[in-house]
């Protein structure tokens, strides 16, 4: 198994620009979510889903959309980027059965300037 | 609205020592806590958890301790490695487990 995936490794934007981050992951896992993470600062949940067609609001989810049309794929996307959207953005997924953290796995992060 | 914190934003032990992290919570309501260790150009990796009917459990070389009634958590590295060098962060989730709010992370420094 690959495990989480995510594509583009590092991406620099400009102002107003559009871009789509990729989150794939092959393990099966109903529940995907994207966080991220600024200096100094813990992941926020930006937005989740718990199953395909299926997506939900986290705790700071303006400027961003998603979708989830298969149980492997959730991109999220950017419609104007801003500078206030750099980051470093972290995609996770993990069964949903349970409730156990244990299982979440983590990708290794896309870092986004927006100049 | 309510949030995770921790107490030491940097903390540099030695090696073999033993390290403590320490981690407070406001809601009282949350009722499942996550501690998770990130190494620099990583995501985040699952270390521990433990659930709100506990006050301990114990891993391989971690300890998690939690502490009710002054809404503190902690988590104990034993016989601390170069390798355990990190930024750990502590979360909370109430419920259902959808949602994780994360603290915002002590960073550990191992010296050999």
């Amino acid at each position: 198994n690959a495990g989480v995936t995510q594509t583009p490794k590092f991406q620099v934007l400009k102002t107003g620009q559009s871009m789509t981050l990729q989150c794939a992951q092959d393990m099966n896992h109903e529940y995907m979510s994207w966080y991220r993470q600024d200096p100094g600062m813990g992941l926020r949940l930006i937005h989740y889903s718990v199953g395909a067609g299926i997506t939900d609001q986290g705790e700071v989810p303006n400027g961003y959309n998603v979708s989830r049309s298969t149980t492997e794929d959730f991109p999220l996307r950017l419609l104007s980027a801003a500078p206030s959207q750099t980051s470093v953005y972290f995609c996770a997924s993990r069964i949903l059965a349970g409730g156990n953290q244990e299982t979440q796995y983590f990708g290794p992060g896309t870092r986004l300037l927006v100049l | 609205g309510e949030s995770v914190g921790l107490h030491l934003p940097t903390l540099s032990v030695q090696e073999g020592d033993n390290s403590i992290i320490n981690c407070a919570y406001s809601n009282s309501a949350s009722d499942y806590f996550i501690w998770y260790k990130q190494e620099s150009g990583k995501g985040p990796q699952f270390i521990i958890d433990i659930r709100s009917n506990m006050d301990k459990r114990q891993g391989q070389r971690v300890t998690v301790l939690l502490n009710k009634t002054v809404k503190h958590l902690s988590l104990q590295i034993a016989a601390t490695q170069p390798g355990d060098s990190a930024v750990y962060f502590c979360a909370e989730n109430i419920g259902s487990n959808y949602k994780l709010t994360f603290g915002k992370g002590t960073l550990l420094t191992v010296n050999p």
